[in-house]
């Protein structure tokens, strides 16, 4: 099955350092999305791209959070100076532009701020 | 953007047919109605979508009524693995420039023995 693949499925740091997370969408697929989630909420989106451009970005994704997409393949979502209210899961997701609201997720990365 | 509006919960038993209902009073005219299932410490999955009347698949129907302003899911005989929560998304399909796709809190479904 390939489907969105997503690196690492957890992460522990320590306030005020720095963590990239990865992610693997559908080969085909040219649009990639970032959501955060926080227990019992929805996923809100932070970002999204299509190809390798960065089209959208929510204002929740202060200057510490930096998204990529290098050759319109995979993405990384760096958190810099992480912070306890950074705690969360992190959701990828992937489509086709042509079917625009069908999002294949992967399982996130969920990370803890101690 | 429609904004979409659930009940935050809901509760049932083993066999029954469960009816989640979303409200988008101001859907566009091109928008399309998708809803998605999750599991806890995993990411949302597709479970059907449409456009107008009734769609049906191997896992829902989906139930849209003539504005389009409500859509019902509906899940046949559900059973304890149907324990998860329902988004409810309506946006673009086809094309379209959009990408902030937002999802509200969702419906908690808990399916009992």
């Amino acid at each position: 099955d390939t489907g969105v693949s997503q690196d690492p499925r957890h992460k522990i740091t320590k306030r005020g350092q720095n963590v990239t997370f990865r992610c693997d969408p559908i080969s085909e697929h040219n649009r990639l999305y970032w959501y955060r989630q926080t227990l019992g909420q929805g996923p809100e989106f932070l970002t999204y791209f299509q190809n390798e451009a960065q089209l959208e970005k929510s204002r929740l994704l202060s200057d510490r959070f930096s998204a990529e997409r290098p050759k319109g393949s995979f993405s990384t979502l760096e958190i810099q100076r992480t912070e306890q209210g950074d705690s969360a899961m992190y959701l990828c997701a992937s489509s086709l532009m042509l079917m625009g609201i069908t999002l294949h997720f992967g399982n996130g990365t969920r990370l803890t701020v101690t | 953007l429609a904004k979409t509006t659930q009940p935050i919960s809901m509760d049932s038993y083993e066999g029954q047919e469960v009816n989640i209902t979303c409200s988008h009073n101001n859907i566009a005219t091109n928008d399309y109605i998708t809803w998605y299932q999750q599991f806890p410490s995993q990411g949302p999955r597709f479970i059907i979508q449409g456009y107008k009347t009734k769609v049906t698949n191997e896992v829902a129907s989906l139930f849209i009524p003539a504005d389009r302003k409500s859509s019902t899911l509906s899940l046949p005989r559900v059973s304890l693995s149907d324990t998860a929560v329902y988004y409810c998304l309506v946006g673009l399909n086809y094309g379209g420039s959009q990408g902030n796709l937002i999802f509200g809190k969702g419906t908690k479904l808990s399916v009992k023995p």
